[in-house]
């Protein structure tokens, strides 16, 4: 089955500089790539996802690359803010008929320090 | 719309016995999908329900169970627990088709805690 590994699991920056956390997969036919921000104690909710016939997606200090051929994809924030800190998973998942089954990434903790 | 609703929000339960947590979709909603949330291991697939089928299932032994009825709602079952099923179980909705690229609208959670 599929795996997603997501590196480094906290990080800490300073605010107004950019977050960068990176994640691979194992299943090269996986399609769907789709990032969840955890605040504390609340449930996670998405922030962005990228389908695998696009290479970047962006949207507004949030953007997303994807290299199918090294089967990797990160998440950039940029002028990273307070409110940005929380825990980001990583998933995975092939776009079928059947379904939802994401595997998500191990998650990391992000600090914004004022 | 209300949200994804998980009943209850807090149980703690002794080895050996078993529980039953509940989920209630997003009207609309006819996927429902249940992940298991612990400090070390992440956010884990257990399994997903659609039209009260189960369409998929995660790597969890057989101790771990669910069914969806007809209004969509869900429930997840855990028998004989062990000290290792302590976790946040999370469950989440998508609208229709769920062909797997839908933004999944999460419920709270419940917090188990096995003693």
């Amino acid at each position: 089955g599929e795996n997603v590994e997501q590196h480094p699991s906290t990080l800490s920056v300073q605010e107004g500089d950019s977050a960068v956390i990176k994640c691979t997969y194992s299943d090269s036919a996986s399609n769907y790539f789709p990032w969840y921000k955890q605040e504390l104690g609340k449930r996670p909710q998405l922030i962005i996802d990228i389908r695998s016939n696009v290479g970047e997606k962006k949207d507004q200090r949030i953007a997303v690359t994807l290299n199918k051929t090294a089967k990797h994809f990160s998440l950039h924030i940029t002028e990273t803010q307070p409110e940005d800190s929380a825990v980001y998973f990583c998933a995975a998942n092939l776009i079928k008929a059947a379904g939802n089954k994401l595997t998500f990434g191990g998650g990391t903790r992000v600090l914004v320090k004022p | 719309k209300a949200g994804v609703t998980q009943t209850p929000r807090y149980l703690i339960k002794t080895r050996g016995q078993q529980v039953t947590l509940s989920c209630s979709p997003i009207s609309g909603h006819r996927s429902v999908s249940w992940y298991q949330q612990t400090p070390g291991q992440g956010l884990q697939f257990l399994f997903e329900y659609f039209s009260e089928t189960q369409r998929n299932k995660g790597n969890f032994p057989g101790r771990f169970s669910g069914r969806q009825f007809s209004n969509s709602r869900s429930e997840m079952n855990v028998s004989t627990l062990e000290l290792g099923d302590s976790a946040l179980y999370l469950c989440a909705s998508s609208e229709p088709p769920a062909m797997g690229d839908e933004k999944l609208f999460f419920g709270s959670g419940t917090q188990l805690s096995v003693l």
